[in-house]
């Protein structure tokens, strides 16, 4: 029954290195979403894709990139990780033409040390 | 976009009813209204959605009046499980990036 799925659980990366998650989706959703969650600053939006080879910045894209190569899977990309991006990372696709029910994957709790 | 204001935090106890109230005073004729819960180190889950007068699942009912400046989430008889943090969503459901702007979400703590 798993909608969402997000390619790690738990990651530690050092500073600098090159970070890629990855999220995938099996229910054909046009709509995919990349999100932080910090304490404090609840969930806040990093970049959205509504299509292949779609993208938007959320509210926060600075230090991101993504990838929309295909349908199913739409990938954040920490191109030179830092500490200050130590967070849990949430994929997120939403039903229908971009509303009703948004299924979320598990989360991946990332440390750069 | 609509901006939605909810309390920080509620505490119950169980088999009460309990009630979020959410404020969402410059909603838009398109915008629907949408509730989650997430519980710690999880994603948030889909709880409901309305855009008018009331709609009630199997899980919780929303009220929302005829100016939908407000909405409220009922949650029947909670339990334990039922402690987590409660997102209100307002945003054009046919405008994905619009749709899922979360706020600072209601921390409910159900006691025993």
């Amino acid at each position: 029954d798993v909608k969402v799925t997000q390619s790690s659980r738990y990651l530690v990366k050092r500073t600098g290195e090159k970070v890629f998650l990855e999220c995938v989706q099996d229910m054909d959703h046009e709509n995919m979403f990349w999100y932080r969650q910090d304490p404090g600053l609840g969930l806040r939006l990093i970049y959205f894709s509504y299509d292949v080879k779609m993208k938007e910045k959320g509210d926060i894209p600075e230090g991101y990139s993504v990838s929309r190569e295909k349908k199913e899977r739409f990938s954040l990309i920490l191109e030179s990780a830092s500490t200050n991006q130590t967070s849990m990372y949430l994929c997120a696709s939403p039903g229908g033409d971009g509303g009703g029910e948004a299924f979320f994957g598990q989360g991946t709790r990332l440390t750069v040390v | 976009l609509a901006k939605t204001t909810q309390p920080i935090s509620m505490d119950s106890y169980e088999g009460q009813e309990v009630n979020i109230t959410c404020s969402h005073n410059n909603i838009a004729t398109n915008d629907y209204i949408t509730w989650y819960q997430q519980f710690p180190s999880q994603g948030p889950r889909f709880i409901i959605q309305g855009y008018k007068t009331k709609v009630t699942n199997e899980v919780a009912s929303l009220f929302i009046p005829a100016d939908r400046k407000s909405s409220t989430l009922s949650l029947p008889r909670v339990s334990l499980s039922d402690t987590a943090v409660y997102y209100c969503l307002v945003g054009d459901i046919y405008n994905a990036g619009n749709m899922l702007t979360f706020g600072g979400g209601t921390r409910l703590m159900v006691k025993p």
